[in-house]
């Protein structure tokens, strides 16, 4: 399977406590993305990176969250303390160079990781 | 900011019945503008784009025409399959800037299709 991968699939946490999800990208892709989808929502973009720079980050994302992508390659993206608002579905992308206009590649997704705060 | 409307659904048809979802969008520039849709249990997939004004794309009978003059971009298809139930999205991303291809969504189409 070459396609973006996301682990794990599901976790329930208590409120309070750290969590921490992986992505791994398609390995050609250099754009690395982490958006946030809560039910009956489209997703909402977080953060970006083009290999190991974190180029842009959401205001969605408060200081509880952070990422990483160490080596440009897989991701990780970690919520320290979570709240119960925190519960959503967390989908990573990755897209290759845009060839020529800004904008125009396409982005693969993974399938996500549901995270439930109890 | 950028902004994407979709209408809302869910959208229920009858098999072989003619489907439109409409999209409206918010943008400076000429952004790039996707449909992509999520199937149960399945991510996000690409359905299809047009990256400049009066482009269609098409993919797997659905097709859509980039329309500037109404911030447009409809996704139609002429006969829908039980098949094609899922959840729809609207997306664009930016010309320019430093989000790469950074995706704003709409809030996504649910498609019931029956027999």
């Amino acid at each position: 399977d070459t396609g973006v991968s996301q682990n794990p699939r599901h976790k329930i946490t208590k409120r309070g406590q750290n969590v921490t999800f992986r992505c791994d990208p398609i390995s050609e892709h250099n754009r690395l993305y982490w958006y946030r989808q809560t039910l009956g929502q489209g997703p909402e973009f977080l953060t970006y990176f083009q290999n190991e720079a974190q180029l842009e980050k959401s205001r969605l994302l408060s200081d509880r969250f952070s990422a990483e992508r160490p080596k440009g390659s897989f991701s990780t993206l970690e919520i320290q303390r979570t709240e119960q608002g925190d519960s959503a579905m967390y989908l990573c992308a990755s897209s290759p160079r845009d060839r020529g206009r800004v904008g125009n590649t396409e982005a693969f997704f993974g399938q996500g990781t549901r995270l439930t705060v109890v | 900011g950028d902004s994407v409307t979709q209408m809302e659904g869910p959208v229920t048809l009858s098999e072989e019945a003619f489907l439109t979802i409409n999209c409206t969008y918010t943008a400076t520039g000429y952004p790039s503008l996707f449909w992509y849709v999520q199937y149960p249990g399945e991510g996000l997939q690409l359905l299809l784009k047009a990256t400049k004004a009066d482009d269609k794309g098409s993919n797997k009978g659905f097709e859509a025409t980039y329309r500037k003059e109404t911030t447009s971009f409809h996704l139609e298809k002429g006969s829908v399959q039980v098949s094609d139930s899922a959840v729809y999205f609207c997306a664009l991303s930016p010309s320019s800037g430093g989000g790469g291809n950074k995706l704003t969504f709409g809030t996504g189409t649910q498609l019931k299709v029956e027999l």
